[in-house]
């Protein structure tokens, strides 16, 4: 059974803070992604990686940072909480696939306030 | 204006009837995926078409390429369906997996 996991479901972090959220994936894929989820807004994409140590901007980089060391593993950071950062974050995962199938997998998500 | 519409943002069904959300897009695509998020965050996918029409139990999707437009239905739909429905595509000139997502339709059947 294919698995994304979240480090954590909530989280309350003060303004300035220096916030981590970790992915992990346990399919071997090799496309990693990082959302945000905002009411009327939908699904923004921040960073997304194509490989080890390989990372690109998404949408809604700014504030945002990303570190891929391992395969399985895909952190986002945000060097220092503002109240606009508040969000449901979603990490989500995929494979290159022949033809386009490539479906996303989605870990349960990280509810984050900033206060 | 957003790459991909959908439209109604919110549905309010009774137990048993007929449910269709839709999904307009303004650009070239390759694919377009349905996908299902239940009250807690969980998303899961639900299709993935570039032509035609496929189901899936109760679930019908279709898509028109030349009109770009994707429909999403529900039979015989339940409580248990209740969850906002998102549409997104993967651009026709985007290499990789990355999706472009509509702000989601927001389905509560009632019993």
């Amino acid at each position: 059974d294919v698995k994304v996991t979240q480090s954590s479901r909530y989280l309350v972090k003060r303004t300035g803070e220096k916030v981590f959220l970790e992915c992990v994936q346990d399919m071997d894929h090799e496309n990693m992604f990082w959302y945000r989820q905002d009411p009327g807004l939908g699904l923004r994409l921040i960073y997304f990686s194509y490989d080890v140590k390989m990372k690109e901007k998404g949408d809604i980089p700014e504030g945002y940072s990303v570190s891929r060391e391992k395969k399985e593993r895909f952190s986002l950071i945000l060097e220092s909480a503002s109240t606009n950062q508040t969000s449901m974050y979603l990490c989500a995962s995929s494979s290159p696939a022949s033809g386009i199938t490539d479906t996303q997998y989605f870990g349960p998500g990280t509810r984050l306030t900033v206060l | 204006k957003n790459e991909v519409e959908q439209s109604p943002q919110n549905l309010t069904a009774q137990e048993g009837e007929f449910i269709t959300i839709n999904c307009s897009y303004s650009v070239g695509i390759s694919a377009l995926h349905w996908l299902q998020q239940h009250p807690g965050g969980g998303i899961v996918s639900l299709f993935m078409l570039s032509s035609g029409k496929k189901k899936h139990g109760r679930l019908i999707a279709t898509i028109n390429i030349q009109e770009k437009h994707s429909s999403l239905h529900i039979t015989a739909s339940h409580p248990r369906d209740s969850a906002v429905y998102i549409c997104a595509v993967r651009l026709a000139e985007t290499s990789g997996s990355r999706l472009t997502f509509g702000e989601g339709t927001q389905l509560t059947v009632n019993p």
